[in-house]
C-alpha cells in the first residue's frame, strides 16, 4: 500500500485532456513538499516528467503539466497522442518516513 | 550526461544477501548537491525507496527494509553499493539507482535514474 494515493488508470482518446491525481497527507503534501511526477514506458526506467509541482525539465512538451493544492497534486495531459501510453509515479518527500514516499502509479491508456 | 549503471547477480537464493552496485559516470559522488538512492519495483506493480547515501557516507533507510539494509559509498571508484540481507521471494523486483536532487528545503526528486536490473530470488 502506496503512501500517495492514486487512480490505478485513466484512458483518453488522442487529442483529449486527462488528469491523474496524487493525494498524500500532512506528513508530506500537506507539510508542504513538493510532488514529482514521473512517466515510465514500458520495459524502462522512469524518467522525470514533472518536478517542483509546475516545472518541466527540458525536452519535455508543454502538454504535460502539474499542479498542488493542500494534500493533493494533479498531473494533466493535453493533446493526448498514442505516445503518452505508460504508467506515471507521483513522488514527494515524508518527515515522519525521513525519505521519499511514491504513489502506486496510474496506467494511461490511449484509446 | 550523467549515467548510472547498476551491476550485480540476477539471482540470489532465499536467506542469502543481495549485492548491487551502481557505477556513476559523467558526474561526481563527492559532490555536495546531492544523495544517491536505490528504488525497486516488483513486477507489475509500483516504484519503492529503498534507501539514500550522501557523499559523507551518511545514510537513511526506509524504516520497512532498514533492519535488513545497508548502502555505503565508494567516492574513489564513483560507486555505490546495496546490500540486503535475508532476502525472501518477496524481494524480488527491477532494482533502480537514482541521483536525487534538492531543489529549495521543500523539493526532493530524482533526475537521472539507472536502466535498472531484474534480481529474481529463487533456489
Amino acid at each position: 500500500q502506496s503512501v500517495l494515493t492514486q487512480p490505478p488508470s485513466v484512458s483518453g482518446a488522442p487529442g483529449q485532456r486527462v488528469t491523474i491525481s496524487c493525494t498524500g497527507s500532512s506528513s508530506n503534501i500537506g507539510a508542504g513538499y513538493d510532488v514529482h511526477w514521473y512517466q515510465q514506458l514500458p520495459v524502462t526506467a522512469p524518467k522525470l516528467l514533472i518536478y517542483g509541482n509546475s516545472n518541466r525539465p527540458s525536452g519535455v512538451p508543454d502538454r504535460f503539466s502539474g499542479s498542488k493544492s493542500g494534500t493533493s497534486a494533479s498531473l494533466a495531459i493535453t493533446g493526448l497522442q498514442a505516445e503518452d501510453e505508460a504508467d506515471y509515479y507521483c513522488q514527494s518527500y515524508d518527515s515522519s518516513l525521513s525519505g521519499s514516499v511514491f504513489g502506486g502509479g496510474t496506467k494511461l491508456t490511449v484509446l | 550526461q550523467v549515467q548510472l549503471q547498476e551491476s550485480g547477480p540476477g539471482l540470489v537464493k532465499p536467506s542469502q544477501t543481495l549485492s548491487l552496485t551502481c557505477t556513476v559516470s559523467g558526474g561526481s559522488l563527492s559532490s555536495l548537491s546531492y544523495y544517491w538512492n536505490w528504488i525497486r519495483q516488483p513486477a507489475g506493480k509500483g516504484l519503492e525507496w529503498i534507501g539514500r547515501i550522501y557523499t559523507s557516507g551518511s545514510t537513511n533507510y526506509n524504516p520497512s527494509l532498514k533492519s535488513r539494509v545497508t548502502i555505503s559509498v565508494d567516492t574513489s571508484k564513483n560507486q555505490f553499493s546495496l546490500k540486503l540481507s535475508s532476502v525472501t521471494a518477496a524481494d524480488t523486483a527491477v532494482y533502480y539507482c537514482a541521483r536525487r536532487t534538492r531543489s529549495g528545503s521543500w523539493s526532493y526528486f530524482f533526475d537521472y535514474w539507472g536502466q535498472g536490473t531484474l534480481v529474481t530470488v529463487s533456489s
